[in-house]
Formats: C-alpha cells, structure tokens, sequence
C-alpha cells in the first residue's frame, strides 16, 4: 500500500518568515495530493491539493510544489502569521475515477507538522 | 459548501458498553465514507471504508467485529464501538467523498472517552 512520509514532526517560525514542509510518497500510482490544516480538536480542513499532471499551484499565501520523478510533494507559506500556527498533513491518493476495488479513493496521510508561528 | 456533520461531538462511556457515532452528508450524496481514529498528537488512521448498501472495507489490524459500520443510505454511516475499553478512547473522524465530485468532505469529528 501507499507510504507517506512527512518531515519535519515540528517547525517553528518567526512571523513572516516562510514555512515548508516536505512529503515523500511510494505509490507511483497516486495522483492527487491534498494539504489540510488542522486545529486543535477540530476537523482536518483542506487548504490547497495538487493533482499529477501539474507540478505547481498558489494560492495567495500558500503554494503547493510536486515532482512525481522522485515522487515527493511540499508545502510552502510565506508570509507566515500567528494565526498559521496548527498542524498540518499531507496526504496522496489513487485515482477515484477507476471503477471498482475499494482500495482507489484512499487518502493516506503524512505524519503531521506541528507549525509554530511566534509574533 | 459541502457539509458533513458527525453526531455526538463528545461522548464518555464505561468500559464494556457500546457506543454509536453518526456521521451525515448534508447537503450531498455520499456513497462513500471513510472512518479515521486519531490518537493525541498523530495522524489520522483509516479504520474502514464504508459503502452504501454494501460491508464496509476494514484496514489490516482493525476489528470488524468490534468496530460496526454500516452505511444504510446515501447520507448516513454510522460507527459503533462494542464492548468499548479505555484504549479505545480517540478522537473518531469520519469524511464523506461526494459521488458527483469525487471531493472528500471531513466531518468535525467525535471525541470518545472510555472510562
């Protein structure tokens, strides 16, 4: 099955610097990429996601880089504020559109960022 | 936007009882739900697959019999801990993957504390 591995476990910044957090994964398969923002306590929240056929995307503040050659995706923030602070996780997952097998449309997840943004 | 309600938020049980935990699309069909546990600190784990109108999938390690899902309608999926023990205490996550987008959906979550 799919592997994900996240780095680093902890990160902390100085408001205004820039953040980035690496994944690797191993299915070769996988296509979709998903970031989620996670608050203590509170629903994982998607804050950006990337698919295989494109290898960068930003949205404002936060952009979202891939390189499926060596198959390892990363978030970065600029600008980081206090209210960034959360854990975040990355996560890859096959293709939903292949019909049947249970096993397509899993997200495996990295092992979580703690981000640190002091004022 | 889409929303996925989980119900309770919180719940305390004895060690040995059972305890139910809803999970609901809102305002979309879902023949799709994923249910994730979550211990302090670490990632979020998936249990099981659960399909509409059919068994659920379990992941390698998880106890189908302990951890019932059934998925009764395009809507509704719903998670029961049997015979429930301290260890089992997590905070419980489902998501919902939307059938005409393919998008998953994440519900707020359930804290279960056994005691």
């Amino acid at each position: 099955g799919e592997n994900v591995e996240q780095h680093p476990s902890t990160l902390s910044v100085q408001e205004g610097d820039s953040a980035v957090i690496k994944c690797t994964y191993s299915d070769s398969a996988s296509n979709y990429f998903p970031w989620y923002k996670q608050e203590l306590g509170k629903r994982p929240q998607l804050i950006i996601d990337i698919r295989s056929n494109v290898g960068e995307k930003k949205d404002q503040r936060i952009a979202v880089t891939l390189n499926k050659t060596a198959k390892h995706f990363s978030l970065h923030i600029t600008e980081t504020q206090p209210e960034d602070s959360a854990v975040y996780f990355c996560a890859a997952r096959r293709g939903a559109y292949n019909a049947g097998g249970t096993s397509y449309g899993k997200l495996t997840f990295g092992q979580g960022t703690i981000l640190t943004v002091h004022p | 936007g889409a929303v996925v309600s989980q119900h309770p938020s919180r719940v305390i049980c004895k060690s040995g009882t059972s305890v139910k935990i809803e999970c609901r699309s809102l305002d979309f069909q879902a023949t799709t739900m994923f249910w994730y546990r979550q211990f302090p600190k670490q990632s979020l784990m998936l249990m099981a697959t659960s399909n509409e109108g059919s068994k659920a999938t379990y992941e390698q390690g998880v106890e189908k019999d302990k951890f019932l899902i059934n998925h009764a309608s395009l809507t509704l999926s719903t998670l029961t801990v049997t015979s429930a023990h301290p260890e089992d205490s997590s905070f419980y996550i489902c998501s919902a993957r939307d059938s005409d987008s393919y998008e998953q959906y994440f519900g707020p979550g359930t804290r279960l504390t056994v005691t």
